[in-house]
Formats: C-alpha cells, sequence, structure tokens
C-alpha cells in the first residue's frame, strides 16, 4: 500500500493562533487525498475532499475559511487551521485513494489548542 | 438512520476465542465495502476488503449480504494483539469518498 506521512505528529498551541498540518504521499502520486478529523470515542468524519491543483470540495458544515486546504502538487497537501479555538483540538488525519476506493492513512495530528 | 452503523461495544473476549462483528449500511447503492483496524491514537489501517463471495485472510473472515445490507468480520482464535476498533468503511457506487461508522471495540482479555 501507499505510505503517507504527516507533520507535525502534535502541537499544542494557542487560541487564535493558525496550525498548518502537512501530509505528504511518500510512494505514490495523489490526485485526491482526503482530511479528515476524529474526536475521542467518535468515527473519522470526512471534512474535506482536497484535489492536486483545484479548489477543495468541503462536507457540509466545514468551514472553508476556517480550514485551509492547499494541494499544490501531486506529493503534498496542508490543512491550516486558523484562529484555532479549543473546540478545534481534535485529531486531524490525511489519506489518500490510490484508485481502487481503499483509503491510506497518514499518521495523524493530534491539535490541542489551549 | 445512520448511513454505516456498528455496534460500539466493547466486546470483551478471553484470548483464544472467536467473535464476530456486523455494520449495517443504509444505502442500497453501496459497491465497496473494506474493515479498517484503529488503534488507540493511530490511524486506520485497512485490514481487508469484502467481496460479494466473501474473503478469508488467515483468522479473519468478511462477509457481504446485501440482501440485508449488513457486512460482517469474524476473528478466529483471538489473540491479545487484536485488541483495537474495527472500522466499517462503505463506498457508494462511482465514489472514492468513504463513509465511516463509528467502529466496535474489540478488547481480548488473557
Amino acid at each position: 500500500g501507499a505510505v503517507v506521512s504527516q507533520h507535525p505528529s502534535w502541537v499544542i498551541c494557542k487560541s487564535g493562533t493558525s496550525v498548518k498540518i502537512e501530509c505528504r504521499s511518500l510512494d505514490f502520486q495523489a490526485t485526491t487525498m482526503f482530511w479528515y478529523r476524529q474526536f475521542p470515542k467518535q468515527s473519522l468524519m470526512l471534512m474535506a475532499t482536497s484535489n492536486e491543483g483545484s479548489k477543495a470540495t468541503y462536507e457540509q458544515g466545514v468551514e472553508k475559511d476556517k480550514f485551509l486546504i492547499n494541494h499544490a502538487s501531486l506529493t503534498l497537501s496542508t490543512l491550516t487551521v486558523t484562529s484555532a479555538h479549543p473546540e478545534d483540538s481534535s485529531f486531524y488525519i490525511c489519506s489518500l485513494g490510490t484508485g481502487v476506493y481503499e483509503q491510506y492513512f497518514g499518521p495523524g495530528t493530534r491539535l490541542t489548542v489551549t | 438512520r445512520k448511513e454505516v452503523e456498528q455496534d460500539p461495544g466493547p466486546f470483551n473476549v478471553p484470548e483464544g476465542a472467536t467473535v464476530a462483528f456486523n455494520c449495517t449500511y443504509s444505502n442500497s447503492a453501496s459497491q465497496s465495502f473494506f474493515w479498517y483496524r484503529q488503534d488507540c491514537r493511530k490511524e486506520p489501517k485497512l485490514l481487508m476488503s469484502v467481496y460479494s463471495s466473501g474473503n478469508e485472510d488467515g483468522r479473519f473472515t468478511a462477509q457481504l449480504n446485501r440482501a440485508s445490507q449488513y457486512i460482517s468480520l469474524l476473528i478466529r482464535d483471538s489473540k491479545l494483539s487484536d485488541s483495537a476498533t474495527y472500522l466499517c468503511v462503505v463506498n457508494k457506487r462511482g465514489s472514492y469518498i468513504p463513509t465511516f461508522g463509528r467502529g466496535t471495540s474489540l478488547i481480548v482479555h488473557p
């Protein structure tokens, strides 16, 4: 399967600051990546679909101005949480599809906003 | 009704036991089905795809019942290392976008 990395794996920031999370595909050219959020004991919730070279497609209820996604190359997508608040504290995971409907996930980024 | 439903458990079983999980889906147009495993504070990892004919991988067997719209995962001879949350994932026909169940927690004890 494809190998996906995320950076940072863990971040603590103050309320009001912005945090950028990187998702890299190490061995696969990903035209599409997905961003998820997972709260404790909850399922993964798809936030947006990131398309290389075009605007991301956001799921209903996800603020596109707050969660900025940039997919500038076939191996890198970034998610920026702008003006973070404590309620944004969560586990953020990216994944890429390989064309056969299976998903390969990055190791996740645990964000804590104080 | 949620698109993908799972019993959250936890299922608490002794080593060596056989345990089965079910997952129901509401969209009859669903086409692709998967089981993922997620360890605490880790990302999900693909366990197995679920085909119409069913499939088996070692101690794990997955089945699909389209008529009743559910998939199942059977784990035989449970190991301590099988303790994890098992996520059911369903894709609609022609879509790469998956829908996740909330997961079923399995705890295997000595």
